[in-house]
């Protein structure tokens, strides 16, 4: 059975550097065709693709967040890891992981999701 | 970057109703799309992937199809369980985009 679970910080403050983590069973990130995820969704909008990491450890981010966004994976950990720079209450969202199946070259589907972790940025 | 276009962003149906949600990209993503539901405050299911397969354990009541620009999603007998917001995903090309969403009521 293939699971994810989100963890990191409820509440930041504007300007702090965000680091979430997914920790996840059922399959191995060293694997190729297999990669994680980071999907996001603030209140009340549509989700939004953040980042991927496959299984040979290439990395691909969205266009407008590229440059404060940092996705890793730790093989012997299950886990990937994202981290947000200058955090800002339009950052205010729930986070959420999940794998992507079979990785083309323009990223795959996402199954299953993580629960998702919420985090607010307010100082 | 690829925009996906849902339509309508809502709709009021049935129970037993059939109903189709469509989403257009801006430009070909050949058959690369899927749809996933979401319940309030709950993670998205991923419903359809490669615009027409369907994900296992969905029920055979959802279908996809389409390919180039523009695809469907169709849900034949609308069940209690099925009112949600669904939304497509293109992974064409990077960076990975998803449509605003369908916001399914009951009427």
């Amino acid at each position: 059975q293939v699971t994810l679970r989100e963890s990191g910080p409820a509440l930041v403050r504007p300007t702090e550097t965000l680091t979430l983590t997914c920790t996840f069973s059922g399959f191995s990130l060293s694997s190729s065709g297999l990669s994680v995820n980071w999907i996001r969704q603030r209140p009340g909008k549509a989700l939004e693709w953040l980042a991927l990491v496959d299984g040979i450890g290439d990395k691909f981010y969205a266009r407008g967040l590229r440059t404060r966004l940092t996705i890793s994976r730790d093989t012997s950990k299950n886990q990937a890891v994202l981290t947000m720079t200058n955090m800002d209450p339009m950052d205010t969202a729930t986070y959420y992981c999940a794998r992507t199946p079979v990785t083309g070259n323009g990223g795959g589907w996402f199954d299953p999701w993580g629960q998702g972790t919420r985090v607010t940025v307010s100082s | 970057d690829i925009q996906m276009t849902q339509s309508p962003s809502s709709l009021s149906a049935s129970v037993g109703d059939t109903v189709t949600i469509t989403c257009r990209a801006s430009q070909t993503i050949m058959f690369w799309l899927a749809w996933y539901q979401q319940k309030s405050d709950k993670a998205p299911k991923s419903l359809i992937y490669e615009a027409s397969s369907l994900q296992s354990g969905v029920p055979s009541r959802f279908s996809g199809s389409g390919s180039g620009r523009d695809f469907t999603l169709t849900i034949s007998g609308l069940q209690p369980e099925d009112f949600a917001t669904y939304y497509c995903q293109q992974y064409n090309s990077y960076p990975i985009t998803f449509g605003q969403g369908t916001r399914l009521e009951i009427k």
